[in-house]
């Protein structure tokens, strides 16, 4: 039990389907992010929220579309996205924006199709 | 361009034996360093770090030694063991545009051969 969870564990869209990915942690942390790990790449920061505010948007292409509810959720909205969008999306969170440790969910397996 | 650099994707080491993982950085700014293990299907759990003011920190099995002006550091598994068969990712962190960013290398798949 890593206290990130990430749902659905595996997802499978068309380039014109509206899917949202989402993340949950009960530890108490303020931030929460969102990576995207490519075949053969870096893990790439994508957003940053700090105490529900978004902090950081790394230069992500608007079809991803980050929501953050309450301090314990973090959803990604996907919609009209690119074969090249398959990726495996982590979340993570830590107690402060990223002077901590960070604790990373087991991630959603994304294929764009 | 990529700013921490891990340059073996893969190596395979002998149970019992010392598995050295390395990691190189660009950016001197970086201040704190770590290192996450990630299975298969699972998220990256964090393993072991380093402040910019040490140059090792021991963990039981693990070690991370830090060599500053040579912007290098690895992380040392003594002995080695089949579980440890992972890809390690190493981590750097340090103000960035006003705000602290965590960069990460592409990682190095370790296996651990009984």
């Amino acid at each position: 039990e890593t206290g990130v969870t990430q749902t659905p564990r595996h997802l499978v869209m068309g380039m014109t389907n509206k899917k949202s990915l989402k993340c949950e942690q009960h530890l108490g942390h303020n931030a929460m992010y969102w990576y995207k790990q490519s075949a053969k790449k870096p893990l790439e920061l994508m957003f940053v929220y700090n105490f529900k505010e978004q902090t950081e948007n790394n230069s992500v292409p608007s079809r991803f579309s980050p929501e953050c509810p309450n301090s314990s959720h973090l959803f990604l909205h996907l919609h009209t996205l690119q074969p090249e969008d398959s990726a495996l999306y982590l979340c993570a969170s830590s107690q402060d924006i990223l002077n901590t440790e960070a604790f990373f969910g087991q991630g959603t397996r994304l294929t764009v199709v | 361009d990529q700013q921490v650099k891990q340059n073996s994707p893969s190596l395979s080491v002998q149970e019992g034996r010392i598995s050295i993982l390395n990691c190189d950085y660009t950016n001197s700014m970086f201040d704190y360093f770590l290192w996450y293990k990630k299975y298969p299907a699972e998220g990256p759990t964090f393993l072991i770090s380093i402040s910019s003011i040490k140059d090792k920190n021991e963990d039981g099995r693990f070690t991370v030694f830090l060599n500053k002006s040579a912007k290098h550091l690895s992380l040392h598994i003594v002995p080695s063991q089949p579980g440890d068969s992972a890809v390690y990712f190493c981590a750097a962190m340090g103000p960035q545009g006003g705000s602290e960013k965590l960069v990460f290398g592409k990682g190095t798949k370790l296996t651990v051969n009984p």
